[in-house]
């Protein structure tokens, strides 16, 4: 069955240290991959995305992200986390014939100042 | 580029109306939209996939008779909520898949509609 898990429910990081958020998967074709964020009360903003090539692939707001095939990994990152970083995370595998998403639980980003 | 709108942002109706939500793409057309439900601090539900022109695919569990969906044009779907009830009180997002170029197979996401009823 298709599935996406994100291990971190809630992670607290101070503002300056660098970020890693985790999302395994299960899909049973090439997946496409997606990192979406969600401030409170908003809808979701894209962050970045995996269809083929270049395994990592860079976002907006200075994220990136790492496809590894092997550990069926879609890590988001981070170098240096600012506070209006702080919001919902979610992971998402898309399904290439329907188009349908699959999200992870998500992971709440709270930044230290 | 890639804009979806949703109206209204927020909606309080008595229990036993009907509320429509509509989601607009602006600046592309979106031959599928889906629409979502999301209960506080969860994860996104897929309620449907809206094809221009063509019923609605609701997923299951979803009462096809209490959320009608309709996509009359490239650029418009609208979620109506019949004979709301309190269990229905909610955040909905809608989501337009874009099928041109390189943002292909890609879905952007409205602001969301929060529904609550008394």
């Amino acid at each position: 069955a298709q599935s996406v898990t994100q291990p971190d429910i809630h992670i607290t990081v101070s503002e300056g240290a660098s970020l890693e958020l985790r999302c395994n998967y299960s899909y049973g074709a090439t997946p496409y991959l997606f990192w979406y964020v969600q401030s409170p009360g908003q809808g979701l903003q894209l962050l970045l995305k995996y269809f083929s090539g270049d395994t990592l692939v860079q976002g907006i707001k200075g994220f990136e992200a790492e496809f590894k095939r092997s550990q069926s990994s879609f890590n988001l990152r981070k170098p240096s986390v600012h506070w209006s970083d702080a919001a919902e995370y979610f992971c998402a595998v898309g399904a290439s014939n329907t188009g349908k998403l699959i999200f992870g639980q998500g992971t709440t980003l709270q930044v230290k100042p | 580029g890639a804009v979806v709108s949703q109206h209204p942002s927020r909606v309080i109706c008595k229990s036993g109306t009907s509320v429509k939500i509509e989601c607009r793409s602006l600046d592309f057309q979106a031959t599928t939209m889906f629409w979502y439900r999301q209960f506080p601090k969860q994860s996104l539900m897929l309620m449907a996939t809206s094809n221009e022109g063509s019923k609605a695919t609701y997923e299951q569990g979803v009462e096809k008779d209490k959320f009608l969906i309709n996509h009359a044009s490239l650029t418009l779907s609208t979620l109506t909520v019949t004979s709301a009830h309190p269990e229905d009180s909610s955040f909905y997002i809608c989501s337009a898949r874009t099928m041109t170029g390189a943002q292909q197979e890609t879905q952007y996401f409205g602001p969301g509609t929060r529904l609550l009823v008394l």
